[in-house]
C-alpha cells in the first residue's frame, strides 16, 4: 500500500508552548486524512480530519494543515497541556481502508 | 453508549493454541475492521468487513480468519497461534462509505509464548 509516515518519532514540548507534528504521504489520490491520538493502554482516538478540497481546518486547540503540492500534513496543538502527552498518528483513506504512519510520541515537559 | 467493545483485554497463549478475539459495536455501523499494532509501528489492517455478510483481506491477513457474525459483531480467529502474532489487536468501525473517521476499541493485548 501507499506510505503514510511521520517526520519525527518523538517530540518534547514545554507546557504552554505550541506543538507541530508533521506527516508526509505519498498517495496523491488520497482524498481524506485523519489525525488520531493514542494514550497508553487505549485505542486511537479521533482528533480532527480534513478533506483534500481543503487546506486548513480548525478544532478546539488543534489545527490541521494540508499541503497537497508537497503531500504534507501537519497537526498543530495550541498551548500544549500535560494531557496532550500521547502518540499521534496521521492516516489517509483509500476507499474503506486507512493507512497509518508509525506515529510521533509527544512528551509535555512541566 | 459503549462504542466499540473488545474482549478479552489481555490473553497469553502457547504456540499452536487457538483463540478468538471478540469485537462488538453499538453504533449501528456498517463497516468493521481488525488491525494489529506492533512496537514502533502504525496500525496494520488484517481484515475488514465493509458490510454485514462480506469480509476482505487487508495488508497482513496470513494466519488469521474473521467472521462477521451480524451487524454488531466481528470476530478475529487465530487457528494456530505463533510468536510472531504477539501484538496488540484493535477493532474499529465506521457507519459506512469513505471519508469518515474510524472508531476504535481499547485493544486486546495478546502474547504468544
Amino acid at each position: 500500500g501507499e506510505n503514510v509516515g511521520l517526520h519525527l518519532p518523538t517530540l518534547s514540548v514545554q507546557e504552554g508552548d505550541n506543538s507541530i507534528i508533521n506527516c508526509a504521504y505519498s498517495n496523491s489520490a488520497s482524498d481524506y486524512f485523519i489525525w488520531y491520538k493514542q494514550e497508553s493502554g487505549k485505542g486511537p482516538q479521533f482528533i480532527i480530519d480534513i478533506r483534500s478540497n481543503m487546506d486548513k481546518r480548525q478544532g478546539q486547540r488543534v489545527t490541521v494543515l494540508l499541503n497537497k503540492t508537497v503531500k504534507h500534513l501537519s497537526l498543530q496543538i495550541a498551548a500544549t497541556q500535560p494531557g496532550d502527552s500521547a502518540v499521534y498518528f496521521c492516516a489517509e483513506t483509500d476507499d474503506y481502508k486507512l493507512s497509518f504512519g508509525a506515529g510521533t510520541t509527544v512528551t509535555v515537559r512541566a | 453508549n459503549a462504542g466499540v467493545t473488545q474482549t478479552p483485554k489481555f490473553q497469553v497463549l502457547k504456540t499452536g493454541q487457538s483463540m478468538t478475539l471478540q469485537c462488538a459495536q453499538d453504533m449501528n455501523h456498517n463497516s468493521m475492521y481488525w488491525y494489529r499494532q506492533d512496537p514502533g509501528m502504525g496500525l496494520r489492517l488484517i481484515y475488514y468487513s465493509a458490510s454485514e455478510g462480506t469480509t476482505d483481506k487487508g495488508e497482513v491477513p496470513n494466519g488469521y480468519n474473521v467472521s462477521r457474525l451480524n451487524k454488531r459483531e466481528f470476530s478475529l480467529r487465530l487457528e494456530s497461534a505463533a510468536p510472531s502474532q504477539t501484538s496488540v489487536y484493535f477493532c474499529a468501525s465506521i457507519l459506512g462509505g469513505a471519508n469518515q473517521p474510524q472508531h476504535f476499541g481499547d485493544g486486546t493485548r495478546l502474547s504468544i509464548l
